[in-house]
């Protein structure tokens, strides 16, 4: 079973310039997240999708992040514009089945995008 | 209160010792726990998932929970030099369905 896909790996761009990141879930999985990881930490939710529905984007920063997942597969994030602040690794996770139906739901991840913001 | 914590380490084991971590979390209603292994610049990888008070083995590793101390915990058995990571306790929140991380405790395991 193929593992959930995401590109690009690596981004280097200068502050003010926008920036997109894909994700192909696991196929079957319902549930689809993005999540930020600074060095040191854990990582911590942006968005989470539960087929095409964004049902908890409370962490969103949406000055300038946007999400889409437009036929409930894969998934693209994007900056517009970055701040020196966004340099992290961007990570996209799934899940087989919906949160709502299941707090045992285990969730798998995806390389990872490293953004580095000149 | 961060809703979960974890020693940061690092914590050096010799080669075939048993390396214990450990992690609280602050949310009596937590359902599911999780224990994620990352290595340097790589992704978390899911390593071990338990949800009923006890222990919960899978090969080398164990983890264990204590609800009522709000506690779990992950014992490495046999530790090899492979096992130099940092390991990632998770929390699901009840009513939120969301992963709550640990800053992660790093563990190099010595030859």
């Amino acid at each position: 079973e193929a593992g959930v896909v995401q590109s690009p790996r690596y981004k280097i761009i200068e502050k003010k310039q926008p920036v997109a990141f894909w994700c192909n879930p696991i196929s079957g999985h319902n549930t689809l997240y993005w999540y930020r990881q600074n060095l040191g930490q854990g990582p911590e939710l942006l968005i989470r999708y539960e087929n095409e529905e964004a049902v908890d984007d409370s962490q969103l920063p949406k000055d300038r992040f946007s999400a889409e997942r437009l036929k409930g597969v894969d998934s693209t994030l994007k900056i517009q514009p970055a701040e020196l602040g966004d340099s992290a690794v961007y990570l996209c996770a799934s899940s087989p089945r919906l949160a709502a139906y299941s707090s045992y739901n285990e969730q798998f991840f995806g390389p990872g995008t490293r953004l580095t913001v000149l | 209160q961060k809703e979960v914590e974890q020693n940061s380490g690092p914590l050096s084991v010799p080669e075939g010792a048993i390396a214990s971590l450990n992690c609280t979390y602050s949310d009596r209603g937590s359902q599911s726990f999780f224990w994620y292994r990352q290595y340097s610049g790589k992704s978390p990888e899911l390593i071990m998932s338990i949800y009923s008070n006890g222990d919960k083995e899978d090969g080398r590793f164990t983890a264990q929970l204590n609800k009522a101390s709000q506690y779990v915990s992950l014992l490495i058995r046999d530790s090899q030099p492979s096992d130099s990571a940092t390991y990632l306790c998770a929390v699901n929140l009840p009513y939120d369905y969301k992963l709550s991380f640990g800053a992660g405790t790093t563990v190099t395991v010595r030859a």
